[in-house]
């Protein structure tokens, strides 16, 4: 199956830094990528999607200048969180698809940011 | 906007038993319904997917159902094992062009030995 990649699985930061995940398709062409954060025992929700060379967009209520989304390859999608705040506190997972009616989105690993 | 619910939130049971997971949506105009593991703190594992047109879907012990009209599918797990003990998350794309999965909330199982 389709493997998708995201580094770092785990991160610490101050408030106050920039954070940036990478989200990597590794054997295959990601037209499409979703941003997905899950709280402690809670779902996935969707905060943006974006699709390769275009501008992300971005689920009500995530702040696009704190979120910055970048798709610049077919096989990199880039998630920064900026000026992070403990309360971004999250776990971070992507996803990718190969086209508009694609069957399957794959998941990557995750990324659990801390931020102190 | 497309809603979907888990029932129950979590389910405790002795190793060995059959069980149901249950998941609702709310439109019934969906692409396809997928059904995931999740153990903690880690990413997801695909279980199953079931187009819209089809009814159920049989992957060893694990067999999904996919009753649209109603907005309703089941997760069934045979023979229950201790590492079955994960949250299982549903999940559905609607109908209607380049939409991502929307997830519920999961139910998280524990299998006992």
């Amino acid at each position: 199956g389709a493997v998708v990649s995201q580094h770092p699985s785990r991160v610490i930061c101050k408030s106050g830094t920039s954070v940036k995940i990478e989200c990597r398709s590794l054997d295959f062409q990601a037209t499409t990528m979703f941003w997905y954060r899950q709280f402690p025992k809670q779902s996935l929700m969707l905060m943006a999607t974006s699709n390769e060379g275009s501008k992300a967009t971005y689920e009500q209520g995530v702040e696009k200048d704190k979120f910055l989304i970048n798709h610049a390859s077919l096989t990199l999608s880039t998630l920064t969180v900026t000026s992070a705040h403990p309360e971004d506190s999250s776990f971070y997972i992507c996803s990718a698809r190969t086209g508009y009616s694609s069957y399957e989105q794959y998941f990557g690993p995750g990324t659990r940011l801390t931020v102190t | 906007k497309q809603e979907v619910t888990q029932i129950p939130a979590a389910l405790s049971v002795p190793e060995g038993e059959n069980l149901v997971l249950n998941c609702s949506f709310t439109d019934s105009a969906i692409y396809n319904l997928q059904w995931f593991r999740q153990d903690p703190g880690k990413g997801l594992t695909s279980l199953l997917l079931i187009q819209s047109s089809q009814r159920e879907q049989t992957s060893g012990r694990l067999n999904a159902s996919l009753d649209k009209s109603s907005g309703r599918s089941t997760l069934y797990i045979a023979a229950s094992q201790p590492g079955d003990s994960a949250t299982y998350l549903c999940a559905v794309r609607s109908n209607s062009g380049n939409t991502p999965l929307v997830f519920g909330k999961g139910t998280r199982l524990s299998v006992i030995a």
